[in-house]
């Protein structure tokens, strides 16, 4: 059965305050880990995909990596609006072939204080 | 425009009764999922359709019924409500990997 472990599960930071985000995952055929950023009372919104190990992608503070086990968020000086809970999920091949089916982490609820 | 919509959007309801939650995309994507957020934010899948078909049913009680009139619309009804379906439903889209959400319907069973 596919795995995706997010870590912390709850992170503070002061503004400006660079950190990571852990996504570390069991599957079997990856084909594709996807980050999401969820605001309270709104559906999960999509910010990276990544493919292969040693893929990386950035958009503004935030950068993705990939590696075989795991993927990492950082967020750079991180700015107050940059305060949600932060999804990632997996895309894997079925056993025996078939249909993907994603599977997401439980998150990291992330508060940036002023 | 809104790309996958949901209605509606609270819905209260008591133990035992019957309920739809309706979902609409205009992205003209195949495939559609339904997902339950339980209270700690974990989301489950549900149900995915792909070009009305369903693919995947991940052990839901067969008292939730996804139903896709064409492949702009995935509604959810839920039969004989119980305590435990309270939780967020969301609807979503796919194409190429990516899932583009809609804004969650928020069940409370009384």
């Amino acid at each position: 059965e596919d795995q995706v472990t997010q870590s912390p599960e709850a992170l503070r930071l002061q503004e400006g305050e660079s950190s990571s985000l852990n996504c570390s995952y069991t599957v079997s055929g990856l084909r594709g880990l996807f980050w999401y950023r969820q605001d309270p009372g709104k559906g999960p919104e999509f910010l990276f995909t990544l493919y292969s190990a040693g893929e990386e992608k950035e958009k503004e503070r935030l950068k993705a990596t990939l590696t075989k086990k795991e993927s990492f968020l950082h967020i750079t000086a991180p700015k107050p609006e940059d305060s949600a809970t932060y999804l990632c999920a997996v895309q894997a091949n079925r056993l025996g072939g078939g249909s993907y089916i994603p599977t997401f982490g439980r998150g990291t609820s992330l508060i940036v204080h002023p | 425009d809104t790309a996958v919509s949901q209605t509606p959007k609270y819905l209260v309801t008591q133990m035992g009764n019957d309920k739809s939650i309706k979902c609409e995309q205009n992205l003209g994507h195949d495939t559609m999922y339904w997902y339950k957020q339980d209270s700690k934010k974990f989301l489950k899948i549900m149900f995915s359709y792909n070009n009305k078909e369903l693919i995947i049913n991940e052990t839901v009680p067969n008292r939730f019924s996804p139903k896709s009139p064409d492949k702009a619309h995935l509604n959810l009804h839920i039969n004989s409500l119980e305590l435990g379906d309270s939780a967020v439903y969301f609807c979503a889209s796919k194409s190429q990997g990516r899932q583009f959400f809609g804004p969650g319907t928020r069940l409370t069973v009384l």
